[in-house]
């Protein structure tokens, strides 16, 4: 398998545009999640999925991000409008459940993507 | 709260020296990770550590477990400057969350 797949690698865009990121899980997996990785607040978890159903968005730190996932095979996460505080490094990553109460196997993490806000 | 601590936060070793790096957690969980990321590097998988009491090894890195402690160490052998990076745990608290809860990392710089 190819691994996790994100898309672009690197952005930059201006103040006020929209930013859409994408992400391909491991074939087979079904949790996914969106992280968000800067200097200040380190690895932060935003939205994840179980068979493309979020659960938990508690994360999502306003109503400019949305996630969605139409498909086993793909997720996009959306910043519009984009602000200069949304500059960090965001991190898809796929894994498999373990077992019936809801823990899940080892998380494999994509390239991630930079973005740079304006 | 659902927290999970490591430190020291950065650590400057000498090569051929030994040093452990410590993970607490706030809860009961007994399944944690050990994640690795290099300098503008995605995250690595190192361990998985499913019980009470588990230990696993690669290379120079030794990993426990103690969730009576609620504790997990990441000890280094005799380090490298191919071991420079940082280092995450990340705990699953399990029930329906689904999710890890990640340290903040340690950021490792073994110098010659």
């Amino acid at each position: 398998d190819a691994g996790v797949i994100q898309s672009p690698r690197h952005e930059v865009t201006e103040m006020g545009q929209e930013v859409t990121l994408r992400c391909k899980p491991i074939s087979g997996h079904d949790y996914l999640f969106w992280y968000r990785q800067t200097m200040m607040r380190g690895l932060e978890l935003l939205i994840y999925f179980n068979n493309n159903v979020p659960i938990d968005d508690s994360g999502m730190p306003e109503d400019r991000f949305s996630a969605k996932m139409p498909n086993a095979s793909f997720s996009t996460l959306k910043i519009q409008p984009s602000e200069p505080r949304d500059s960090a490094v965001y991190f898809c990553a796929s894994s498999s459940i373990r077992d019936p109460t809801g823990s899940t196997d080892t998380q494999y993490f994509g390239p991630g993507t930079r973005l740079t806000v304006l | 709260e659902l927290k999970v601590e490591q430190n020291p936060l950065f650590l400057s070793m000498q090569e051929g020296k030994n040093y452990t790096i410590y993970c607490n957690y706030s809860t009961t969980s007994d399944r944690l990770y050990w994640y690795r990321q290099d300098p503008g590097k995605s995250l690595e998988s190192l361990f998985v550590l499913l019980s009470n009491g588990a230990v696993k090894q690669e290379g120079r890195l030794m990993a426990s477990l103690d969730t009576k402690a609620r504790l997990s160490t990441l000890h280094i052998t005799a380090a490298v400057h191919d071991l420079s990076a940082t280092y995450f745990c990340a705990v699953d608290f399990g029930g329906s969350q689904g999710n890890l809860i990640f340290g903040k990392g340690t950021k490792l710089s073994v110098k010659p």
